[in-house]
């Protein structure tokens, strides 16, 4: 079965400096999503994607965030200058044709500032 | 007030029984509903996707949802140890997923 795959699966980096989360969507699918999960907190939406542009972002998605489609196949977030409290557990998502069809996950990447 | 709630758990249940996980939301304008299946360091796996009020059947796993009082269940039948897991109820509003803090359940062998 097609599976979401995100790389690194974990992390750790320096206060201050800047990241790159990657994510290769499901082939077929056009809408491209990244969630955060705080440690012992809910999921949280923080950008949508869709034909090379943001469809809709989260008041966490400041200017330190920021996503690019730089190919046909990956999909990455940035964080500029992190902060302690970026550490988190980053998901990226993808649905097939329109936002209300299902998103499908991949299994994370853990972010640990230091 | 939260757009979706969940009881946090933990649910503890033998194997064999029957487990009803619930949510509510705030929200009258919320179409779509999910429930998604979380294992220790990973991603949510979609389990359930549902239109508006009813039921949705798939395996041992039904999902119904009641729109009148803004109410969303899963019902897990014959529960397995497999099962123990964390399960994160969801509605969609535009192109974001709303989730409720998720249920930590186990089954015990």
């Amino acid at each position: 079965e097609p599976e979401v795959t995100q790389t690194p699966s974990h992390q750790v980096t320096q206060m201050g400096q800047e990241v790159i989360l990657r994510c290769v969507p499901i082939s077929n699918h056009l809408y491209f999503y990244w969630y955060r999960q705080i440690l012992g907190q809910k999921v949280e939406f923080l950008v949508s994607f869709y034909n090379n542009e943001i469809s809709e972002k989260s008041e966490i998605f400041d200017d330190q965030f920021s996503v690019e489609r730089p190919d046909g196949s990956n999909f990455t977030l940035k964080i500029r200058s992190t902060k302690l409290e970026d550490s988190a557990m980053y998901f990226c998502a993808s649905s097939e044709r329109t936002p209300n069809q299902p998103q499908h996950f991949g299994d994370g990447t853990r972010l640990s500032i230091l | 007030q939260k757009e979706v709630e969940q009881d946090p758990g933990p649910l503890s249940v033998p194997e064999g029984a029957i487990v009803s996980l619930n949510c509510t939301y705030s929200n009258s304008a919320f179409q779509y509903f999910m429930w998604y299946r979380q294992y220790s360091r990973k991603g949510p796996e979609l389990l359930m996707y549902t239109y508006s009020s009813g039921n949705k059947e798939d395996g041992r796993f039904t999902a119904q949802v009641d729109k009148s009082s803004k109410y969303i269940s899963l019902f897990i039948r014959d529960s397995q140890p497999s099962d123990s897991a964390t399960y994160l109820c969801a509605t969609s509003s535009a192109s974001k997923i709303i989730f409720g803090s998720g249920t930590r359940l186990s089954i015990r062998p």
